[in-house]
């Protein structure tokens, strides 16, 4: 069963613009990460934040992360054509084998 | 190139036919994972090795579904029987055990069942 939701399911905006995704997931996480889908392709990590991190940046990405609600939300900045993706929301819950749990993902257009 | 592989990337298959999957990790990674991805939804998790052991199966992994991985090193999935419900995107992942459990992907084999 899928972890994680994220929200919304689909975005599309044109080239420049930023865009957020949300993510909610239901149990306690040692981490939360983030990755990126081309269409029919392999999935490709972006980043990855902590339980008791509350904010990660990584170059036009910025995470943050609400454990008290469950929650973290993605920012993509000045957004390129070429982020044209799927994007997914991962967490490995804890006291569990390190398994990661993927949320339903966030269909992303970037219109030139 | 050191990244995760994948081999075959396309099987097409009929329906009650045995299929093997292979997949090679990155080479310093002792911990592999396996999922299964359909349209539109995200990747659901499979199995997971620790080296050569097996150490979590989720309840998708039906008896017609095995995954070994003898030497720790590569990994092979197989599904004995195939159905046209398990058409998919099968896909591979590995990490470092003391890290931070960032898994790096492969490129996946997708599975067509007539």
């Amino acid at each position: 069963s899928q972890q994680g939701e994220e929200d919304p399911q689909a975005l599309s905006i044109q080239e420049g613009e930023n865009a957020t995704m949300n993510c909610s997931y239901k149990t306690s996480i040692n981490n939360l990460q983030w990755y990126r889908q081309n269409s029919g392709r392999g999935l490709v990590h972006l980043i990855l934040i902590r339980s008791n991190e509350r904010e990660k940046h990584s170059g036009r990405l910025r995470v943050t992360l609400d454990t008290s609600k469950k929650s973290s939300s993605l920012l993509i900045t000045a957004s390129r054509a070429a982020d044209t993706a799927s994007y997914f929301c991962a967490t490995d819950a804890t006291g569990g084998y390190q398994k990661v749990t993927f949320g339903t993902g966030t269909k992303l257009q970037v219109i030139p | 190139d050191t990244g995760v592989s994948q081999d075959p990337r396309h099987k097409i298959t009929k329906r009650g036919q045995n299929v093997t999957f292979r997949c090679d990790p990155i080479s310093e990674h002792n911990r592999l994972y396996w999922y299964r991805q359909t349209l539109g939804q995200g990747p659901e998790f499979l199995t997971y090795f620790q080296n050569e052991a097996q150490l979590e199966k989720s309840r998708l992994l039906s008896d017609r579904f095995s995954a070994e991985r003898p030497k720790g090193s590569f990994s092979t999935l197989e599904i004995q029987r195939t159905e046209q419900g398990d058409s998919a995107m099968y896909l591979c992942a590995s990490s470092f055990a003391g890290g931070r459990n960032e898994q790096f992907f492969g490129p996946g084999t997708r599975l067509t069942v007539l």
